[in-house]
């Protein structure tokens, strides 16, 4: 049963645009989450992280937000550069608890220059 | 050292054999994951130690699989009698505190024939 979910295989955008990739959970007991950037042939690396006490988180090119209501979590990519193409997972875990965080199938990004 | 090292990077193995994966996690990490990927998936969660104790084994698929951790620092995941579906890349994450961002080593892409 996938407790994360990320419902677009792949996603294209031009370069200098946004990239928007999507993120549902069905436990309502997940409070922490997590966006990891992966590129072929190497593990996953850590890209930005929002607690369920905040809405928003910004780091830089990216912002993640959480929409607790609707069990929905977005990555926004501004501006996309080519450089950003990759796999990208996002995960979701309980804090206190946090021995086991939930994966995504992963959403394929393709900035094309 | 400065990152999460598994070794072998790839490991060819024969219906039957036995392997062992090693994981070498971040200095000071007290926290060691191993998870498993199967291709087009996201890392599925198997065991999960703190220091030298395994508090949870929940996502091990079979008994066929261990792993240990013995001083709390290298770590070694073990597939008894392989079977073609065991075939994945596994991945080692080690983490500074419970619940904190995982950094993951580069996995070790298992090919069970």
């Amino acid at each position: 049963d996938q407790q994360v979910k990320q419902n677009s295989p792949s996603l294209s955008v031009q370069e200098g645009r946004i990239s928007i990739l999507n993120c549902d959970y069905t436990n309502s007991m997940f409070d922490y989450f997590l966006w990891y950037k992966k590129y072929p042939a190497e593990g996953p690396t850590f890209l930005i992280s929002i607690s369920s006490i905040k809405d928003k988180n910004e780091d830089g090119r990216f912002t993640v937000f959480l929409n607790k209501s609707a069990k929905h979590l977005s990555l926004h990519i501004v501006p996309s550069q080519p450089g950003d193409s990759a796999v990208y997972f996002c995960a979701a875990s309980v804090w206190n608890t946090g021995n086991q965080f939930y994966f995504g199938t992963g959403t394929s990004l393709t900035v094309i220059p | 050292g400065a990152g999460v090292s598994q070794s072998p990077r790839y490991k060819v193995a024969k219906r039957g054999q036995d392997v062992a994966l090693r994981c070498d996690p971040i200095s000071g990490h007290v926290s060691l994951f191993w998870y498993q990927q199967a291709l087009g998936q996201g890392p599925e969660f198997l065991t999960y130690f703190q220091n030298e104790a395994q508090l949870d084994k929940s996502g091990l698929p079979s008994d066929r699989f261990f792993a240990e951790r013995p001083e709390g620092s290298v770590s070694t995941l073990k597939i008894q009698r392989t079977q073609q579906e065991d075939s994945a890349v596994y991945l080692c994450a080690s983490s500074l505190a419970t619940g904190r961002e995982l950094f993951f080593g580069s996995g070790t892409q298992l090919s069970v024939l």
